[in-house]
C-alpha cells in the first residue's frame, strides 16, 4: 500500500465549480503538506503548504489538513479555466533531507 | 534567477546507448532530486543529494547514476539505456525556508529509448 493516495481523477468540472482533490496518507511522521500544480508539459510548481492541522487560505484556493484523519484537501472556489492542470499532494517529515512523498496526482479540466 | 534548468529538453536514445542529464539550480539550495514521471505513477525519487560530493538513492535508482561535484550541479546517468527508460525526467532542488522544504522543478527532459 502507497504511503500517500490521491483520488485518482479525471475531474471536469464546469467554470465556477467549487473543485476538491483529496489526499489520504499512512506515515504519522508527515508534518508538511503541500499542494504542486502541474500544467501539461511543464514541471510542477509549489502551490499551497501547510505544516500540522488546520486551514489555509491564498485567494481562491483552501488547503486543509485533518491528521487526526490523516487526509488532506485542496478546494478551489469559482474554478476559471487556468486552473485546468494535474494536482499533486505532497507530503514531508522535518527530519526527511527535504525529500516529499508524492500523490499519483488529479487531472482536473474546468471547462468555459 | 533562472531557478532549476534541465538540459536537454528532449532526447532519443537507442537500447544501449548512454547520456547525461544536467540540472542546474542557481538558489544556492543544498537539496537536489531526479524523478521520472510516468503516467498514472506519478513522481517516483531516482536518487538525491544532501550537498555537494554527497549522493543517495531513491525509491527506483536502478539503472542509474548521480554526481553532484558542485553545488549547484546534479547529474543523471544512464550508462546502458533501456525502454523501461522512456519517461519524463524531472530534477528539483530545496532549501530550508524556515518552515518548510519547498521543492522548485525545473522544466524536464523528455527521454525516449527505442
Amino acid at each position: 500500500q502507497k504511503e500517500v493516495e490521491q483520488d485518482p481523477g479525471p475531474l471536469s468540472v464546469p467554470e465556477g465549480a467549487i473543485v476538491s482533490l483529496n489526499c489520504t496518507y499512512s506515515n504519522s511522521a508527515f508534518q508538511y503538506f503541500m499542494w504542486y500544480r502541474q500544467y501539461s508539459r511543464k514541471g510542477p510548481e509549489l502551490l499551497m503548504y501547510t505544516y500540522s492541522s488546520g486551514n489555509k487560505e491564498d485567494g481562491r484556493f483552501t488547503a486543509q489538513v485533518d491528521k487526526s484523519s490523516k487526509y488532506i484537501s485542496l478546494f478551489i472556489r469559482d474554478s476559471q479555466p487556468s486552473d485546468s492542470a494535474t494536482y499533486l499532494c505532497a507530503m514531508s517529515g522535518r527530519t526527511n533531507a527535504g525529500k516529499s512523498t508524492f500523490g499519483d496526482g488529479t487531472t482536473l479540466t474546468v471547462k468555459p | 534567477n533562472a531557478g532549476v534548468t534541465q538540459t536537454p529538453k528532449f532526447r532519443v536514445l537507442k537500447t544501449g546507448q548512454s547520456m547525461t542529464l544536467l540540472c542546474a539550480q542557481d538558489m544556492n539550495h543544498e537539496y537536489m532530486y531526479w524523478y521520472r514521471q510516468d503516467p498514472g505513477m506519478g513522481l517516483r525519487l531516482i536518487h538525491y543529494s544532501v550537498g555537494e560530493g554527497t549522493t543517495a538513492k531513491g525509491e527506483v535508482p536502478d539503472g542509474y547514476n548521480v554526481s553532484r561535484l558542485k553545488k549547484q550541479n546534479f547529474l543523471l546517468g544512464l550508462e546502458s539505456a533501456a525502454p523501461s527508460q522512456t519517461s519524463v525526467y524531472f530534477c528539483a532542488s530545496s532549501g530550508w525556508t524556515g518552515t518548510t522544504d519547498t521543492q522548485y522543478f525545473g522544466p524536464g527532459t523528455r527521454l525516449t529509448v527505442l
